[in-house]
């Protein structure tokens, strides 16, 4: 099972918009709502941010949103601010019973 | 509070073996699926291994089938991980995370750093 494609890294000025691809295949995010995404500092353990496609946590910001469109997932973080600097990860369920969840490659976000 | 705290990891040589624990408090542990996850360093998340919750039911990635033993004690709220055979490439920090909803890891250890080298 191959790693879902994430952009190595992405930039954003205070403020501003950005928005994280995750691309995978017919076979995980194409076939299931059930693409998640985590933000990770470093040193520290990864943290849930968006569930089933677009849901937030309790106590996740607004300013993180997710979409899907086929076999590709979107994680956008409005109003950029320090701390969302930050490697994100998707994930998405897949199925099967020897691999049910294939993460992304990673996003490192950098807050110009 | 969901608290998930890993320990067991250290340096072990090619071909040894380690035992990794993960205590949960916080939630009834026998009512969800937990699995482990690891992270070689500098790279990405890579899921390991999953158990249901009563025990009965594991799953592994094909690179630890046959070599990691995935269990659990519901009595002791305790996860485990036996790594037999170990290579250069399991480095990694192993964190142990709870499934609660729509196969999302809705908590996460703070994980332990595995170094298998000679």
């Amino acid at each position: 099972q191959s790693a879902l494609t994430q952009p190595a890294s992405v930039s954003g000025s205070p403020g501003q918009s950005i928005t994280i691809s995750c691309t995978g295949t017919s076979s995980d995010v194409g076939s299931y709502n059930l693409v998640s995404w985590y933000q990770q500092h470093p040193g520290k353990a990864p943290k849930l941010m968006i569930y089933e496609v677009s849901k937030r946590p309790s106590g996740v910001s607004n300013r993180f949103s997710g979409s899907k469109s086929g076999n590709t997932a979107s994680l956008t973080i409005s109003g950029l601010q320090a701390e969302d600097e930050a490697d994100y990860y998707c994930c998405s369920y897949a199925g099967s019973s020897t691999f049910p969840y294939v993460f992304g490659t990673g996003t490192k976000v950098t807050v110009l | 509070e969901v608290q998930l705290v890993e320990s067991g990891g250290g340096l072990v040589q090619p071909g040894g073996s380690l035992r990794l624990s993960c205590a949960a408090s916080g939630f009834t542990f026998s009512s969800y699926w937990m699995h482990w996850v690891r992270q070689a360093p500098g790279k990405g998340l890579v899921w390991v291994s999953r158990i249901n919750s009563d025990g009965s039911s594991t799953s592994y990635a094909d690179s630890v089938k046959g070599r990691f033993t995935i269990s659990r004690d519901n009595a002791k709220n305790t996860l485990y991980l036996q790594m037999n055979s170990l290579r250069a490439e399991d480095t990694a920090v192993y964190y142990c995370a709870m499934v609660t909803r729509s196969e999302s890891f809705d908590y996460w250890g703070q994980g332990t750093l595995v170094t298998v080298s000679s």
